[in-house]
């Protein structure tokens, strides 16, 4: 089965700073790979996938995500954080042949501080 | 187009009691899902139906709850008797299958049983 693990549960860090967000799955088959933020009282808004080709993968508002299949990661990163990026970001994962059924992690609560 | 549309908002009702909870994908989309968000399990598949018709529903947490899909339009997501440790946010997501992008979703229904 199909599990998502996000690492950190809340990340705080100030503003213009680096950020890393973890993300590990577990599958036994090729996947796609997806991050989600949520802002608070909202639903779920993409920021990337990964589904095939570059393992570097480009989102919205200045994000990017590495897929690494030997370790089973997909990080997210952003070079220099705003305090706008503050919201819940989760991972998500679904297999080639779930018909878009997706599996999320617990979610990271990213705090960016002035 | 309007996006996934979920209603109401929120709802608050007496332990006992039958919800309905509303959900209209987008249009063309042919695979629906309905998603728990609470702060102890964080984000729960409840259910997915692809074509209006069910496929895994192994989510549903007993059999107080049920889903129907009886059109490609519309979804519902009924507990009945409620309990008070049914309140949580519900998300309604759709989805393309076949030319798999991602699955969007709307705004949710906070439900709160007292």
């Amino acid at each position: 089965a199909q599990s998502v693990t996000q690492l950190d549960s809340q990340v705080p860090v100030f503003e213009e700073a680096p950020v890393e967000l973890r993300c590990n799955y577990s599958s036994s088959v090729s996947v796609y790979l997806f991050w989600y933020v949520q802002y608070p009282n909202q639903g779920l808004q993409l920021l990337l996938k990964y589904l095939s080709g570059s393992t570097l993968v480009k989102g919205i508002n200045g994000f990017e995500a590495e897929f690494n299949k030997s370790q089973t990661s997909f990080h997210l990163r952003k070079p220099s954080v705003h305090i706008s990026d503050t919201a819940e970001y989760f991972c998500a994962v679904s297999d080639y042949g779930s018909q878009g059924n997706l599996i999320f992690g617990k979610g990271t609560k990213l705090s960016v501080k002035p | 187009d309007a996006g996934v549309i979920q209603s109401p908002r929120h709802e608050v009702t007496e332990m006992g009691q039958e919800v309905t909870l509303r959900c209209k994908p987008i249009s063309g989309h042919n695979s629906l899902f309905w998603y728990r968000q609470t702060m102890m399990r964080g984000l729960e598949l409840l259910i997915y139906f692809n074509n209006n018709v069910p496929i895994d529903d192994s989510g549903m947490p007993e059999d107080r709850f049920s889903a129907k899909m009886p059109n490609a339009s519309f979804s519902t997501l009924k507990i009945q008797p409620s309990e008070p440790r049914d309140s949580a946010v519900y998300f309604c997501a759709s989805s393309l299958t076949g030319q798999f992008t991602e699955a969007f979703f709307g705004q949710g229904t906070r439900l709160t049983v007292v």
